[in-house]
Formats: C-alpha cells, structure tokens, sequence
C-alpha cells in the first residue's frame, strides 16, 4: 500500500538557518502531496501542496518540489523564525489508494 | 468560513468506561474522516465517510469503535470499552469543497482522550 516516510525529529536549528527536512513516499500512480503542519495545540493545516510530477509547492517562504524520479518531496526553507517551530507532517493521496496517508511526523524546534 | 469543530477538547476516563467525540465538518464537504494520532506518531485514519456512507473503515477496531454520520453532516465516534492503548488525540477531517484537490483535508482542533 501507499506509505511515507520522514526524517526523524527533532531537528533543532537556530533562528535564521536553513531548513530541510526529507520526505520519501511509495505509492502507485501519480498521487498528490502535501504537507501540513502542526502548532502547539492546535489541528493540523495544510502548509503546500503539489499535484504533479516536477510541480513547486510554496507557501510562508516554505518550499518543496515534486520528484517522481526519486519519490521525493523534500520540506525547505531559507530562513526559519522561532514561529515555524511545529511537527510537520507529509502526506500522499491519490496514489494507488484514495485514502490520505501522513507520514510520522517531524518536530522543528527553533532557537533565537 | 467556520472550521471544523470537534467536542470535547479533552476527555480523561478509566479503563473499559466509554465516550463519544463529536465532529462538524465545514459546510458543503462531502467527505469526513476520523484519524487516529498517539503521541510521537502520525495519524492513522480510522474510518472515511462520504456523505453518509463509509468509503473505508479497514482499520477501525470494530469490536470497540463506532462511527456513524447521520445526515451526511456531524459525526460521531464512539468508545466501548476503551483500553489504555486508545490514548491519543481523535482528529476530525473534511474535505471535497467545490474545486478541492484530492487529499487537501481541513482539520479540527482534535479530541484529546486520555484513558487510566
């Protein structure tokens, strides 16, 4: 069936480093991928999304692209605020299954 | 636009005691879904409803969790007996607005259930 997988957590970095945090899926098909994210407290929500091979999802200065060639969907972002500090989660749907599948999660802590 | 709601936030019961969480989808989604989410690990769908009809319920442990979705709008589900292991945050979805993508899904708060 469908899976994901990510990096396990957390990763802690200080305030204004680079970010990347790896997300590898199988699936059948051609699924979409997201990844949503998780504040203290509160629901998950959708961060960014692509849709289909070599598409750029992007939102908040967060960025990830679609890689059908190595099944990835790496997680990045340039500089990251104490705010950003969250689980994020990957998730597929749309693959061999219709059931959306989330990976593990991943804690960011950040540092001012 | 109101989100999704779920009710309650927190619940804390003994071991084979029951409880019910209750979920509100956003107006006009046609598909709801209960996740399952244990500390450190990511949620793990129970059962998915569209309108009133369930679409999967593989992994829903039947002998003990119910769901149901009278209407096709709320739902509810339900623990009887719960077990230490259900400890975990019950997580509500929706999703299937009108030029949604496939898998965009808008969560609730969640329903933290803690079983002693």
């Amino acid at each position: 069936g469908d899976s994901v997988t990510q990096m396990e957590g957390p990763v802690t970095l200080s305030e204004e480093a680079f970010l990347t945090i790896n997300c590898t899926y199988t699936a059948t098909g051609y699924p979409s991928l997201f990844w949503y994210v998780q504040y203290p407290g509160e629901g998950l929500q959708l961060l960014l999304k692509a849709t289909k091979a070599d598409d750029k999802g992007s939102n908040k200065g967060f960025e990830a692209t679609y890689r059908k060639e190595t099944t990835s969907f790496h997680l990045e972002k340039g500089s990251v605020q104490v705010s950003d500090s969250a689980v994020y989660f990957c998730a597929l749907s749309g693959g061999g299954s219709y059931i959306p599948t989330f990976g593990r999660g991943t804690s960011l802590i950040v540092h001012p | 636009e109101a989100g999704v709601a779920q009710s309650p936030r927190y619940k804390i019961i003994e071991k084979r005691q029951s409880v019910a969480f209750w979920c509100n989808p956003i107006s006009g989604h046609a598909t709801l879904y209960w996740y399952q989410q244990i500390l450190g690990q990511g949620p793990k769908l129970l059962i998915q409803f569209q309108n009133n009809g369930v679409v999967d319920d593989s992994q829903l442990p039947k002998d003990r969790f119910s769901a149901e979705r009278l209407k096709g709008v709320d739902s509810t589900l339900k623990i009887q007996p719960a077990k230490l292991e259900d400890s975990a945050v019950y997580l509500c979805a929706s999703s299937g607005g009108p030029g949604a993508p496939s898998g965009e899904l808008f969560f609730g708060e969640g329903s933290r259930l803690t079983v002693l």
